[in-house]
C-alpha cells in the first residue's frame, strides 16, 4: 500500500510569493495534519483536518491555509511568503480524529523562501 | 513553542553499544510517541506508550515513561550504523495535535 505522499519534493520561492502544497493521505484515513519543521527543530503543528473540517490550528499567522477534499487529500497554501517559512513541511494522516493513535508521516515537501 | 526536551542533543556510540536518549515534558499528556527522521526526511512512528504504561518494548526499543517526573526514555540495544537518525519524542495531551521535541541525532559508528 502506497504511503502518504506529498509534492512537490522541492520548491523554490522568491519572498512575496505564494505556494501551494499538496498530501496525499493513506487510503481510508480520514485525518491529515501539516507541520512545519524548520533547520534544527522540531516539527511544530500547523493545521488538522478530519473530514473535510478544520479541527485544530497552531500558532501561524493567517498567511497560513489550508483545506481538505472530498477524497481526503489536502493542501496547504502559504501566502506573502517570508524567509523565515523556510523549511521542511510535513503531511501526516492517520485514521483517528485525535492523535492517540500513530500518525504516518510523508516525505516532506523543502521550502526554500529567497 | 516546544513541549518537550530531549537529552542529550547529539550522541555517538560504537556498533553494538547501546544508546539511550531522555526526554522531558511540561503538561499532562494520553501518550508519548517516539520518532525517528533520516536526514531531514519524513519521520517513521518508533513506539508509543500510554499514558497509564510505564514501560514498552518494540524489537530492539524498550521505552519508558515516570509521568510523575514528566520524562520518558528510550533505548535502543545493540545499534547498527542504519540507527543513524535523529530521535524525538512527541506528546499527545485531550487535543488533536502533537507536540514534538527538539530531537537527539544519533551517529553510530561503524
Amino acid at each position: 500500500d502506497a504511503g502518504v505522499t506529498q509534492s512537490p519534493t522541492h520548491l523554490i520561492k522568491t519572498r512575496g510569493q505564494q505556494v501551494t502544497l499538496r498530501c496525499s493521505p493513506i487510503s481510508g484515513h480520514k485525518s491529515v495534519s501539516w507541520y512545519q519543521q524548520v533547520l534544527g527543530q522540531g516539527p511544530q503543528f500547523i493545521f488538522q483536518y478530519y473530514e473535510k473540517e478544520e479541527r485544530g490550528r497552531g500558532n501561524f499567522p493567517d498567511r497560513f491555509s489550508a483545506r481538505q477534499f472530498p477524497n481526503y487529500s489536502s493542501e496547504l497554501n502559504v501566502n506573502a511568503l517570508l524567509l523565515g517559512d523556510s523549511a521542511l513541511y510535513l503531511c501526516a494522516s492517520s485514521l483517528p480524529r485525535t492523535a492517540t493513535y500513530e500518525q504516518y508521516f510523508g516525505p516532506g515537501t523543502r521550502l526554500t523562501v529567497t | 513553542s516546544q513541549q518537550g526536551e530531549e537529552d542529550p542533543q547529539a550522541l555517538s556510540i560504537q556498533e553494538g553499544e547501546n544508546a539511550t536518549m531522555n526526554c522531558s515534558y511540561k503538561t499532562s499528556i494520553n501518550n508519548l510517541q517516539w520518532y525517528r527522521q533520516n536526514s531531514g526526511r519524513g519521520l517513521v512512528h518508533l513506539i508509543l506508550i500510554r499514558s497509564n504504561e510505564r514501560e514498552k518494548h518494540s524489537g530492539r526499543l524498550r521505552v519508558t515513561l515516570d509521568t510523575s517526573k514528566k520524562s520518558s526514555s528510550l533505548l535502543i540495544t545493540a545499534s547498527r550504523a542504519a540507527d543513524t537518525a535523529s530521535y524525538f519524542c512527541a506528546t499527545s495531551g485531550s487535543n488533536y495535535k502533537l507536540t514534538f521535541g527538539k530531537g537527539t541525532l544519533l551517529t553510530v559508528n561503524p
